[in-house]
């Protein structure tokens, strides 16, 4: 059974510009969740997408945006990148309505110069 | 005060050892407690969770949750050097919603 599968691995972008990230959750599951994970910040949560609908939201700018696909994909969009968004970004995926058993893929490594 | 305090260690033991990992909490609602295991330059893994106070074994990692005290533990029985990565701890507050709020992680190194 396949994990979950983020696209790109790696990134780099220049300030001001934007960035969409995709993950492509475990078979089966209807959530799809993005933290922001920094060496000062730890894991933070930026949202949740369950059923193509936005469930959750953590306390980030508007900058940061997201959305769920039918087949339960998932992108998410960060506009006019600041130098401190650089960051791995984490998916997680689970098919229960908790996040008990969320599965995590391997993340974007978001560079911003 | 953040809502999840984690000592970042690093955490040295040789192999063998019996490690304890702590979280404390602050918010009296979380209700479902998860530790995860996190390698370098990999996505965070799901070591186990437990619902509410009481005690989870799975194979040599045990959990704790001491509600009254709002603190959580993860014991690993004889460490290995595979054990060395960084452990996270996770709440869920179930009323709030299911945003999974984490510790900052515990580096862990076991030496062989």
């Amino acid at each position: 059974k396949a994990g979950v599968t983020q696209t790109p691995r790696y990134l780099i972008k220049t300030r001001g510009q934007q960035v969409t990230l995709s993950c492509s959750p475990i078979s089966g599951h209807r959530s799809v969740s993005w933290y922001q994970q920094t060496p000062g910040q730890g894991l933070q949560f930026l949202f949740e997408y369950f059923s193509e609908t936005q469930r959750n939201k953590g306390n980030f700018p508007g900058r940061f945006s997201g959305r769920q696909f039918s087949n339960s994909r998932s992108e998410m969009n960060v506009s006019t990148l600041e130098l401190g968004d650089s960051a791995l970004y984490l998916c997680a995926s689970s098919w229960a309505d908790s996040n008990t058993e969320a599965f995590f893929g391997q993340g974007t490594r978001l560079t911003v110069v | 005060q953040k809502e999840v305090e984690q000592d970042p260690g690093p955490l040295s033991v040789p192999e063998g050892a019996i490690v304890s990992l702590n979280c404390t909490y602050s918010n009296s609602a979380f209700q479902y407690f998860m530790w995860y295991r996190q390698y370098s330059r990999k996505g965070p893994e799901l070591l186990m969770y437990t619902y509410s106070s009481g005690n989870k074994e799975d194979g040599r990692f045990t959990a704790q949750v001491d509600k009254s005290s709002k603190y959580i533990s993860l014991f690993i029985r004889d460490s290995q050097p595979s054990d060395s990565a960084t452990y996270l701890c996770a709440m869920i507050d179930g009323q709030a919603g299911t945003a999974l709020i984490f510790g900052k992680g515990t580096t862990l190194s076991v030496s062989s």
